[in-house]
């Protein structure tokens, strides 16, 4: 299978925990990117390699991974991180990438 | 800074062709593959196809969705990756993001250039 699914959206409290989550055949191969993407601006990752953050990402960020499943963990959620989700890895073939549906984050 | 900018979008009619360009900059170009993201409005991301490295023979992989319509292409004395869209449909309408392709990750995303096929 070349599809990973995730929750259309999740509600977080302001300083509380959120994770969010990604199934999808091809985690069993490929570690899951994770990717935010805020209205009218390009995607930036937050976490690749199942748990690296690029330079300047918030170390409440992190991400694990156990068998078709991915998670990125928000811990302590903030205003900013109000903004769109996508999980993303190779597919099955390895030849082709694949994204999820997307996770909108709402910080209450 | 590594930098990419999308260039070449616009309003197409149906059916017609078009060509987008991406200008990479602060990295060797030649040495990282290169995808093609796109975003219909209010819609999520959807993976369009890549370009190996020419030390990995330069060979494409695309979306099986897209029927052989798009082609990629790059030119590494001009550090641009090219997309070539043919037969459009107004379901390509779109933002279009070019990326650094890292095996690891999309790692560096330009600013998108948008595609609206309509009559």
């Amino acid at each position: 299978s070349s599809e990973l699914t995730q929750d259309p959206a999740v509600s977080v409290a302001l300083g509380q925990t959120v994770r969010i989550t990604c199934l999808g055949d091809s985690l069993r191969s490929y570690y899951a990117i994770w990717y935010q993407q805020k209205p009218g601006q390009a995607p930036v990752v937050v976490i690749y390699d199942k748990n690296k953050r690029p330079s300047g990402i918030p170390d409440r960020f992190s991400g694990s991974s156990s068998g078709n499943r991915a998670s990125l963990t928000i811990a302590g959620a903030q205003a900013e991180d109000e903004a769109d989700y996508y999980c993303n890895s190779r597919d099955s073939s390895g030849n082709h990438w694949v994204f999820g549906g997307g996770t909108k984050l709402t910080v209450l | 800074e590594v930098q990419l900018v999308e260039s070449g979008g616009g309003l197409v009619q149906p059916g017609r062709s078009l060509r987008l360009s991406c200008t990479a900059s602060g990295f060797t170009f030649g040495h990282y593959a290169m995808s093609w993201i796109r975003q219909a409005p209010g819609k999520g991301l959807e993976w369009v196809g890549f370009i190996r490295s020419t030390t990995f023979g330069g060979t494409t992989e695309y979306a099986a969705s897209l029927k052989g319509r798009f082609t990629i292409s790059r030119d590494d004395s001009k550090n641009i990756a090219y997309l070539h869209m043919n037969s459009l449909k107004t379901e390509d309408t779109a933002v279009y993001y070019c990326t650094r392709d890292r095996l690891s990750s999309l790692d560096y995303w330009g600013q998108g250039t948008l595609v609206t096929v309509s009559s």
